[in-house]
């Protein structure tokens, strides 16, 4: 099983509403990304947690509070955002060191299918 | 800033081998070279990746210069399925601790 799945696929929000994003996965991957994705452009990274631990934090507004309570799951909580935040939203897991396998490997990144949010 | 650098379009008639360059001049020692690509308005897909010696899977070949300056992912048999936005990527492959950045990609269009 190498799914990661992402809810919900498609989200409509206004700029005083709070929701979330959410992001699961049961590879046993212990490290897992948030990306941002505009229109024609490649996707940026925003959010790395390893061992449930941030690790990378690209200078991404406050706005976008990630959460990982687990293993198995990350989230993108979301406040007072704007319009040009609207974007495709990707979540990625990979391995990290320590499990069996070619290091090259255990950096292999699997993405989901992205939420699309449009901020009114 | 991106590590690597791709040509923007690439046409290939179906069929044919689709050879797609990537340049990627600063690798370190310790960095592999990554694939992806991604289809429309879906999630990037893993496609193979290496650190100097050529690789081969199901769905493509990784040929990487001696130097390891530049690479090339080889599609033997293109598809109209294969089109999509293909990305290389250099990066460390022991730790998630080092950024992860996307070129701008090549845009690989198969014509029947």
């Amino acid at each position: 099983d190498t799914e990661v799945t992402q809810t919900p696929k498609h989200l409509v929000m206004g700029m005083t509403n709070k929701k979330s994003l959410k992001c699961e996965q049961h590879m046993g991957h212990r490290a897992m990304y948030w990306y941002k994705q505009k229109a024609k452009k490649p996707p940026e990274l925003m959010f790395v947690y390893s061992y449930e631990k941030l690790s990378i934090n690209e200078s991404v507004p406050s706005r976008f509070s990630p959460e990982c309570p687990n293993s198995s799951l990350l989230n993108l909580h979301l406040h007072a955002l704007q319009p040009e935040d609207s974007a495709l939203y990707l979540c990625a897991s990979s391995q990290r060191r320590g499990l069996a396998g070619e290091g090259g490997a255990k950096n292999i990144q699997y993405f989901g299918a992205g939420t699309r949010l449009s901020v009114l | 800033d991106a590590k690597t650098t791709q040509p923007p379009s690439m046409d290939c008639a179906e069929g044919r081998a689709a050879n797609l360059p990537c340049n990627h001049s600063t690798i370190s020692g310790n960095e592999y070279v990554y694939w992806y690509r991604q289809i429309h308005s879906q999630g990037p897909q893993y496609i193979i990746h290496g650190l100097k010696n050529n690789e081969t899977n199901e769905m493509a070949s990784l040929i990487i210069t001696e130097d390891r300056k530049s690479s090339t992912l080889i599609l033997p048999h293109a598809t109209l399925r294969d089109t999509a936005v293909y990305y290389c990527i250099v990066r460390v492959g022991e730790t998630s601790y080092d950024k992860v950045i996307f070129g701008p990609g090549t845009s690989l269009s198969v014509i029947p």
